[in-house]
């Protein structure tokens, strides 16, 4: 069974720029998570899905990131206009009930 | 407001010694408890859980857990280190009426020295 695989692995942009980010969850789960870890700081929630419903998205820091889940499959983080605070490792997880949530390697995110 | 605390950001042990990563939680409810590892260059990757029932939990790779109510703490132990183990460790917690979101500590990183 495939993992949680997310895309890219990387990304470099400038600030001001806008970079969307992808999460594959493991098939059949409805449970889709996105997470958040800058540099010397705890990993902090973003947002859930439950199939393509937005759960909870108490974490999104401000309304220049926007999620979806197109027919409760991938989906996608995208940030626009990046600004220099958004660099971190996003992460995504999926479950499928509410109890253990499997991760991605995760998108390494630098905002210059 | 719910928190983890790890104690010690960073932690360094000979190989063989014990491995003792200590995470402590603050919550009025019951929660579901979780070690997740992070080697280098990886994601995260669920070590061992607690959720119900047997209060000391047994994970991957040899390390186990107990779940202590009334120290509201689920340390990490492992009887004797290995290199292989020196990676980052996250202590998490979730909570039922809160979505099983996962509240995080700020990690320990393990050094294992030979």
């Amino acid at each position: 069974e495939a993992g949680v695989t997310q895309f890219p692995s990387h990304s470099v942009i400038e600030k001001g720029q806008t970079v969307t980010l992808r999460c594959d969850p493991i098939s059949g789960h409805d449970n889709l998570y996105w997470y958040r870890r800058v540099m010397g700081k705890e990993i902090k929630f973003l947002l859930h899905f439950v199939k393509e419903s937005k759960q909870d998205e108490s974490g999104m820091p401000n309304n220049r990131f926007l999620a979806e889940r197109t027919g409760g499959t991938y989906s996608t983080l995208k940030v626009q206009p990046a600004e220099l605070e958004d660099s971190g490792v996003y992460f995504c997880a999926s479950s499928p009930d509410w109890e253990t949530q499997y991760f991605g390697p995760g998108t390494r995110l630098l905002v210059l | 407001a719910q928190s983890v605390t790890q104690l010690g950001s960073h932690v360094s042990v000979s190989e063989g010694a014990l491995v003792l990563l200590r995470c402590n939680y603050s919550s009025s409810v019951p929660p579901y408890l979780f070690w997740y590892v992070q080697y280098p260059n990886q994601g995260l990757q669920l070590l061992l859980k607690y959720t119900t029932g047997a209060t000391l939990v047994k994970g991957i790779n040899g390390f186990e857990a107990e779940f202590k109510k009334s120290e509201t703490s689920f340390h990490l132990t492992k009887p004797s280190a290995h290199m292989s183990d020196a990676a980052e460790y996250f202590c998490a917690v979730s909570y039922a009426g809160n979505n099983r979101k996962l509240i995080w500590g700020l990690g320990t990183s393990l050094a294992v020295n030979p």
